[in-house]
């Protein structure tokens, strides 16, 4: 079946670090692909999404490619936030049907 | 435009009671569905619908769960009876039908604690 894997958290960072999570599917054919944010005390979001190979989304500094050699659909931000510390989950979505991985915490610090 | 509505927010229960969950879409869309998220994981669906119609519950726990989407509008989710291992975030989300690569709208979720 299909299936998402993130790497593991948490992750902690400093203001304007570099931030990269991880994140691999296995899928038959193509799925769409996305990232959703949960902030603390809040509910899940959308933060970006990519519909077919190469496709690269982006959505408040944060970018993810979709790449369908290696199966992956890393996100990425080139300097992070405080208020970047949320709980990050890569998802696909084939048939109607939302697959998450695990989540990974992030924390940055001042 | 509202978002997904669910309530109530927390809910705490023993072991063995019942409990139920409410959901609202957003207006106009047709597919809700109910996911479970415990503590560490990502959500799992449960049920999906279209309209009032299932169209998986294929991880649903029937022997304790179920749920109704009578009217095709908002949706109810029960637990009877509840176990322990049932304690977890429960959400809604809700999508209109436009193909394949439509966006789930997610509501604030109801946190269930199961003592």
């Amino acid at each position: 079946g299909n299936s998402v894997t993130q790497m593991e958290g948490p992750v902690t960072l400093s203001e304007e670090a570099f931030l990269t999570i991880n994140c691999t599917y296995t899928a038959t054919g193509y799925p769409s692909l996305f990232w959703y944010v949960q902030y603390p005390g809040e509910g899940l979001q959308l933060l970006l999404k990519a519909t077919k190979a190469d496709d690269k989304g982006s959505n408040k500094g944060f970018e993810a490619t979709y790449r369908k050699e290696t199966t992956s659909f890393h996100l990425e931000k080139g300097s992070v936030q405080v208020s970047d510390s949320a709980v990050y989950f890569c998802a696909l979505q084939q048939a109607q049907k939302l697959v998450f991985g695990q989540g990974t915490r992030l924390t940055i610090n001042p | 435009e509202a978002g997904v509505a669910q309530s109530p927010r927390y809910k705490i229960i023993e072991k063995r009671q019942s409990v139920a969950f409410w959901c609202n879409p957003i207006s106009g869309h047709a597919t809700l569905y109910w996911y479970q998220q415990i503590l560490g994981q990502g959500p799992k669906l449960l049920i999906q619908f279209q309209n009032n119609g299932v169209v998986d519950d294929s991880q649903l726990p029937k022997d304790r769960f179920s749920a109704e989407r009578l009217k095709g509008v908002d949706s109810t989710l029960k637990i009877q009876p509840a176990k322990l291992e049932d304690s977890a975030v429960y959400l809604c989300a809700s999508s209109p039908v436009a193909g394949e690569t439509y966006e789930q709208y997610f509501g604030p979720g109801t946190r269930l604690t199961v003592t």
